[in-house]
C-alpha cells in the first residue's frame, strides 16, 4: 500500500501571502490528485498530475509533480479567504484512494 | 453536466437503528465508491461498486453494506447503528473501476447517531 505524507498539517496565513503544501512518499505514483474540501462538503478535485516534472496552473494555484513522481507540491500565490479549506493529495492504491490527514489551510482576511 | 448527488444531506438516527444512504453518480460514470470521514480517522474507503457488483471492500464490519443499480445509482446501508458510526459519508463516482480514474465526490451525508 502506497502511503503519502502531507505537510504541514495546519497552516494559517494572512490574505495576500503565499503558501506551499507538500505531499511526499517513498513510492512512485502513476498519477496524483489534489482535492480541496470545505467544512461539511465533499472534496473537490482540483487537478491530476501524471508526468514527472509536470507543472499545472489553476489561476493562483500551481501544482508540481516531482521528477521521480514520488512527491508533489501545491503553491498558492496571494492567498484569499476563499482558499480556506482542507487540501488533500490521496495516494492511488489500485482500487481506492488512500487519504492522509491533509493540510488545513486558513486564510485570514 | 450535473455532479454527484447524495441524499439525504443530514440524518439523525438512534443507536441500534439502521440507515440507508443514496448516491447518484455523474451521468456516464459506472463506478461508485463510498468513504467514511471522521475527525479522528480522516477519509476511509468503505467499498466500490462497478457494474452492479461490489469490486473492493475496505476494513469495515459487515454492518456496512451497499448495492448498485443498473443505472449506476448506489445505496449504502448501515445496520445496528453505533455511536461511532457518526460521520460524513461520501460517495465518489468515476468513469471506470479503480483509482486510476479520477474520482468526483458528492457533498456527503452527515449522519449523527444518538
Amino acid at each position: 500500500t502506497q502511503l503519502l505524507e502531507q505537510s504541514p498539517q495546519f497552516l494559517s496565513i494572512q490574505e495576500g501571502e503565499n503558501l506551499t503544501v507538500y505531499c511526499n512518499s517513498s513510492s512512485v505514483f502513476s498519477s496524483l490528485q489534489w482535492y480541496r474540501q470545505e467544512p461539511g462538503e465533499g472534496p473537490v478535485l482540483l487537478v491530476t498530475v501524471v508526468t514527472g516534472g509536470e507543472v499545472k496552473k489553476l489561476k493562483r494555484l500551481t501544482f508540481q509533480f516531482g521528477d521521480a513522481r514520488k512527491d508533489s507540491s501545491l503553491h498558492i500565490t496571494a492567498a484569499q479567504p476563499g482558499d480556506t479549506g482542507l487540501y488533500l493529495c490521496p495516494a492511488s492504491n489500485d482500487y481506492k484512494l488512500s487519504f492522509g490527514a491533509g493540510t488545513t489551510v486558513t486564510v485570514r482576511a | 453536466k450535473a455532479g454527484v448527488t447524495q441524499t439525504p444531506r443530514y440524518l439523525i438516527k438512534t443507536r441500534g437503528q439502521q440507515v440507508t444512504l443514496s448516491c447518484s453518480p455523474i451521468s456516464g460514470h459506472r463506478s461508485v465508491s463510498w468513504y467514511q470521514q471522521t475527525p479522528g480517522q480522516g477519509l476511509q474507503f468503505l467499498f466500490e461498486y462497478f457494474s452492479e457488483t461490489q469490486r473492493n471492500k475496505g476494513n469495515f464490519p459487515g454492518r456496512f453494506s451497499g448495492r448498485q443499480f443498473s443505472n449506476s445509482r448506489s445505496e449504502m446501508n448501515v445496520s445496528t447503528l453505533e455511536l461511532g458510526d457518526s460521520a460524513l459519508y461520501l460517495c465518489a463516482s468515476s468513469l471506470g473501476q479503480g483509482a486510476m480514474y479520477e474520482q468526483y465526490f458528492g457533498p456527503g451525508t452527515r449522519l449523527t447517531v444518538t
